[in-house]
């Protein structure tokens, strides 16, 4: 009932291309979802969150689509950069409380 | 803004000592404060959660005599790993929110070696 699942464990694409990782979630008390950046040797960094009264958030090149019925979000990178070659995280908690991780997504960027 | 750190960075020690490791809220009041565990390549595994003056939450399977936490203060807590092991050398990360939104802010982790 927890549980976020995250697929691909990992993606390549071009410079220029998109990016898209998807995840998939049970506990219908979720009403916050965050993806987060992870660098090796780094802690996560914040990258866009979602509540699911909105069905599409973007800041930048980073877009959350999110779809309440289906128990789905997913994030899109456009004009993927070899910058944005990192691990991804999407995650989700109910309340304010713990979140919930999905097991996250290797993306490399090849120029 | 929303700066968490922590110290140190990363630290080696001898098998059976004790490690401590400090998490920080730099710009911002943390009433709750979070401690992850991360093996390379993993997703981070929830080792507890602290609320300011009050005992931590431990996940099931972390052994809290092992793992004390301490959150004595709105900016500050702490992981100490008690008699380490090697199989206790693992990269620890912590995280912060405050009262108000959900979100949580991520220190830079610590790498600890238990030799």
């Amino acid at each position: 009932q927890q549980q976020v699942k995250q697929s691909p464990q990992s993606l390549i694409v071009q410079k220029g291309g998109i990016s898209i990782i998807n995840c998939a979630y049970e506990n219908t008390a979720f009403d916050y979802f965050p993806w987060y950046q992870q660098f090796p040797g780094k802690g996560p960094a914040l990258l866009i969150a979602i509540r699911p009264d909105v069905s599409e958030k973007k800041e930048g090149r980073f877009t959350i689509s999110f779809n309440k019925s289906a128990k789905q979000f997913s994030l899109h990178i456009m004009d993927s950069q070899p910058g944005d070659s990192a691990t991804y995280f999407c995650a989700a908690t109910a309340a304010g409380n713990k979140l919930t991780f999905g097991g996250g997504t290797r993306v490399l960027v090849k120029p | 803004g929303a700066v968490v750190s922590q110290h140190p960075s990363r630290v080696i020690c001898k098998s059976g000592t004790s490690v401590k490791i400090e998490c920080r809220s730099l710009d911002f009041q943390a009433t709750t404060m979070f401690w992850y565990r991360q093996f390379p390549k993993q997703s981070l595994m929830l080792m507890a959660t602290s609320n300011e003056g009050s005992k931590a939450t431990y996940e099931q399977g972390v052994e809290k005599d092992k793992f004390l936490i301490n959150h004595a203060s709105l900016t500050l807590s702490t992981l100490t790993v008690t008699s380490a092991h090697p199989e206790d050398s693992s990269f620890y990360i912590c995280s912060a929110k405050d009262r108000g939104p959900d979100t949580q802010y991520f220190g830079p982790g610590t790498r600890l070696t238990v030799l």
